[in-house]
């Protein structure tokens, strides 16, 4: 079974640049998650999809960050402008139905760094 | 603000020794997970507990949960190498928050031969 699949692995962009990360998460997968990961520190969730709806995007920055999942399977978060603190890993995870006891998985992230 | 706080954040150990690694929060949660993460890769689930109290063993790792579901343990027996990585505990939200994963900072843990 492929796992969950992210690209760019790398991604080096200057401050006030506009980046794009894409997912697809593993077929049949229903929920889909974003999260960064900040050096030194554990995941923070950033959105969560449910199919092709949004279920908690509490902790996403709106004001640059915005996510889609069209057709409820592959996912993109894009920054648009990014800060340095921007600056970490970004990981995809989908899990089949979101419930408690469902395992995510997740992908090999993609690291971003902002100069 | 940090919900879960792990300790240590850093240890080195030989193989062959046991280690702990505790998770501790002031909050209660719905289940608790543990992930490891290796360089370059996300975080892989070790396992997850759900009833406070509950002790479940995976080789030679002991997972614990507290009966107030506020706190967990991670014991490893006979370290190996191979259980070098980042070790991350997760707690599971409730009410509003079901289904959200808080993560603690995790312990790096390395192994020497």
């Amino acid at each position: 079974e492929a796992g969950v699949a992210q690209s760019p692995r790398y991604k080096i962009i200057e401050k006030r640049q506009s980046v794009a990360f894409w997912c697809n998460p593993i077929s049949g997968h229903a929920t889909l998650y974003w999260y960064q990961q900040i050096l030194g520190q554990g995941p923070k969730l950033l959105i969560q999809f449910q199919n092709n709806g949004v279920v908690d995007d509490s902790q996403l920055p709106k004001d640059r960050f915005s996510a889609e999942r069209l057709k409820g399977v592959d996912s993109t978060l894009k920054i648009q402008p990014a800060k340095l603190e921007d600056s970490a890993v970004y990981l995809c995870a989908s899990s089949f139905r979101g419930r408690l006891t469902d395992t995510q998985y997740f992908g090999p992230g993609t690291r971003l760094t902002v100069l | 603000t940090q919900l879960l706080e792990q300790s240590p954040q850093f240890l080195s150990i030989q193989e062959g020794e046991n280690l702990t690694v505790y998770c501790n929060s002031s909050s209660v949660f719905s289940s608790l997970q543990w992930y490891r993460q290796e360089p370059g890769e996300g975080p892989v689930l070790l396992v997850t507990v759900v009833t406070g109290g509950e002790v479940k063993k995976l080789k030679r790792l002991t997972f614990q949960f507290g009966d107030a579901r506020k706190d967990s343990s991670l014991h490893i027996t006979a370290a190996q190498p191979g259980d070098t990585g980042l070790y991350l505990c997760a707690g599971g939200g409730r009410g509003s928050t079901l289904g959200r994963l808080y993560f603690g900072r995790g312990t790096q843990l390395t192994v020497w031969p």
